[in-house]
């Protein structure tokens, strides 16, 4: 079973670039969630995609989208970068919205910092 | 708005120890609540997961109490180690997305 992978694992840009972040959910799992943490905090909800359709959205600005992909993978894009955007971006799989109680499995994440 | 604390923010045991970690949250229409763990740098481990019909969970060392109508839940660690080091993050599920708590971090000293 392969789990959530996420690319690149650090980057770093300058404020007002666009940035993508990538994830391959883990197998079998159709359903992929974004989150941001900030450095000691825990991670707020960013957005949720299920069959390719956005699910679902915590409180960001529209300027933070996303994709899924025919094989659930998923994008995470941020435009017009902040300094506030530097964090650790989490994508974590699941097995459906279907099943309210499918746990949620993350990836190692990608650590962005905008300079 | 569903809000999650958790108590203490930080602890330090010595290895053996039986430790409580605890989470509470504002809103009881939940449908789970899963506990994490993180270490630095990385992503979270999912250790547990409590549906809201559910009393409690248990994997190895590790023990999940819920209490919906009172907005606790608690971690319990047994026989502690080194490697248990680490933050631990409850998360509380509401049937979309999770909510977590700020984390408990915990050092367990050899």
């Amino acid at each position: 079973e392969t789990g959530v992978t996420q690319s690149p694992t650090h980057l770093i840009k300058t404020r007002g670039q666009q940035v993508t972040l990538r994830c391959s959910s883990q197998s079998g799992h159709n359903t992929v969630s974004w989150y941001q943490q900030a450095l000691g905090q825990g991670p707020q909800f960013i957005f949720q995609y299920y069959r390719e359709e956005e699910n679902g959205r915590g409180n960001f600005p529209p300027r933070f989208s996303g994709l899924q992909f025919p094989n659930y993978s998923s994008e995470l894009n941020v435009n017009a970068l902040e300094l506030d955007d530097s964090a650790l971006y989490l994508c974590a799989s699941s097995s459906g919205t279907d099943d309210h109680n499918s746990p949620l499995h993350f990836g190692n994440g990608t650590r962005l910092t905008v300079t | 708005k569903q809000e999650v604390t958790q108590i203490p923010a930080a602890l330090s045991v010595p290895e053996g120890e039986n430790l409580v970690l605890n989470c509470s949250f504002t809103d009881s229409a939940i449908y789970n609540l899963q506990w994490f763990r993180q270490d630095p740098g990385k992503g979270l481990t999912s250790l547990l997961l409590i549906q809201s019909s559910q009393r409690e969970q248990t994997s190895g060392r590790l023990n999940a109490s819920l209490d919906k109508s009172s907005g606790r839940s608690t971690l319990y660690i047994a026989a502690s180690q080194p490697g248990d080091s680490a933050t631990y993050l409850c998360a509380v599920g509401n049937g979309q997305n999770f909510v977590f708590g700020p984390g408990t971090r915990l050092s367990v000293l050899p």
